[in-house]
């Protein structure tokens, strides 16, 4: 049981390429998220999922879009990566939206785009 | 409004003294809080939680206080170790609407223990 795990750890872009987060959990949770983390401040939202097939924007969607095609895997794509979106990234997954349900973190991939 | 800034809060305590971290939440109608602690190059990690028709709840070593009346939440560290030593996020779970499900994080306090 590996938990939640992201891809890569670490990862330096250049301006208006393109790459995808990836992001996988192994606990049949139905629902996935992505939080940007800078400094100074907490964890804000960026997209999240309620199962497969469903997705939804969170705080700070733009220039990010996401898939579910499976329960396990939510990716987090950057269609043209900017210096703006040089940051941290957290996927996490819950059992469910329900309160109560405690959130499981994965590692985290370091972005810089130069 | 969220607070923004390049300096968290800070707490230095020496190890085995008790630890009282805060947090002030927006949302009188969120229903659940959480903390998280972090540590370098990690993601967080679930420490406890609790829901709003609670003023306090107790886990292993640790004590959340829940005031909704000055919307104030707190997490206390009892006999607080080096290990303990991290960025501490507090949560909300803003209930109903579209913003069901979904949490929003504080700022959070580095909370550093000397031996």
């Amino acid at each position: 049981n590996a938990g939640v795990t992201q891809t890569p750890k670490f990862q330096v872009l250049k301006t208006g390429q393109s790459m995808t987060l990836q992001c996988a959990q192994d606990m049949n949770h139905e629902y996935m998220s992505w939080y940007r983390q800078d400094p100074g401040m907490g964890l804000r939202l960026i997209h999240y999922s309620v199962g497969a097939g469903i997705t939804d924007q969170g705080e700070v969607p733009n220039g990010y879009n996401v898939s579910r095609s499976t329960t396990e895997d939510f990716p987090l794509r950057l269609l043209s990566a900017a210096p703006s979106q040089t940051s941290v990234y957290f996927c996490a997954s819950s059992y469910s939206m329900a309160m109560n349900t405690e959130a499981f973190f994965g590692q985290g991939t370091r972005l810089t785009v130069v | 409004g969220e607070s923004v800034g390049l300096h968290l809060p800070t707490l230095s305590v020496q190890e085995g003294d008790n630890s009282i971290i805060n947090c002030a939440y927006s949302n009188s109608a969120s229903d659940y809080f959480i903390w998280y602690k972090q540590e370098s190059g990690k993601g967080p990690q679930f420490i406890i939680d609790i829901r709003s028709n609670m003023d306090k709840r107790q886990g292993q070593r640790v004590t959340v206080l829940l005031n909704k009346t000055v919307k104030h939440l707190s997490l206390q560290i009892a006999a607080t170790q080096p290990g303990d030593s991290a960025v501490y996020f507090c949560a909300e779970n803003r209930a109903g609407g579209t913003s069901y499900g979904k949490l929003t994080f504080g700022q959070g306090t580095i909370l550093t223990v000397h031996p």
